[in-house]
């Protein structure tokens, strides 16, 4: 239980399209869903934190307009990558949390299989 | 300001010795202290996770100890196998937002 998918797997893309990546909890419901960013050998950094229904909160330091989030239903969210450059080339990964046993979020989080996006 | 730092960078263990890494944070207000691994190309899953009003937690080969009054914690790993080696990441969460270490490259040889 409790597995996240991601779609794409990997997206190339050229200078200034716009990419959009999905990111599912297959068999569960999920409260709060997270889009993080990896760089090549170093740590997860959170972007965004999304509620299904309402706007996302962005880190400090992230374009909410660069790095659009929808969360339109408890088990989808998408990211979109508007105008992308070669400097958004990295690991894209998601992650969801479950309900919690007072209705909020739980703690645990459960990550995507990243999506690697290639700018050129 | 990095809220956890993880040490090491780097550890190479051989097969069948203990793969020990060390985390610590500075928030008092975090309550949930988990584990990741990490394969190449992959999504971070979680391995193990403990809570501050524990000090010590198992499951299979792999430990953590939480010390509060220092606000460190540390993995453990026994037995280490090959196919542990990966990259770990500790986290730290309050309020379910995570602070993620650096994480730990671990090599384990045959």
């Amino acid at each position: 239980g409790a597995v996240v998918s991601q779609h794409p797997s990997r997206v190339i893309c050229k200078s200034g399209t716009s990419v959009k990546i999905e990111c599912r909890s297959l068999d569960f419901q999920a409260t709060t869903m997270f889009w993080y960013r990896q760089f090549p050998k170093q740590s997860l950094m959170l972007m965004a934190t999304s509620n299904e229904g309402s706007k996302a909160t962005y880190e400090q330091g992230v374009e909410k307009d660069k790095f659009l989030i929808n969360h339109a239903s408890l088990t989808l969210s998408t990211l979109t990558v508007t105008s992308a450059h070669p400097e958004d080339s990295s690991f894209y990964i998601c992650s969801a949390t479950l309900r919690g046993l007072a209705g909020g979020p739980s703690h645990e989080q459960f990550f995507g299989p990243g999506t690697r996006l290639t700018v050129l | 300001q990095q809220q956890v730092k993880q040490s090491p960078q780097s550890l190479i263990v051989q097969k069948g010795g203990i793969s020990i890494i060390n985390c610590a944070y500075e928030n008092t207000a975090f309550d949930y202290f988990p584990w990741y691994q990490q394969f190449p190309g992959k999504g971070p899953a979680l391995l193990i996770a403990i809570r501050p009003d524990v000090s010590e937690k198992k499951e299979g080969r792999f430990t953590i100890s939480f010390n509060k009054s220092a606000k460190q914690f540390s993995l453990h790993i026994m037995d280490s196998q090959p196919g542990d080696s990966a990259t770990y990441f500790c986290a730290a969460s309050n309020f379910n937002k995570f602070y993620f270490g650096s994480g730990t490259k671990l090599n384990v040889k045959p």
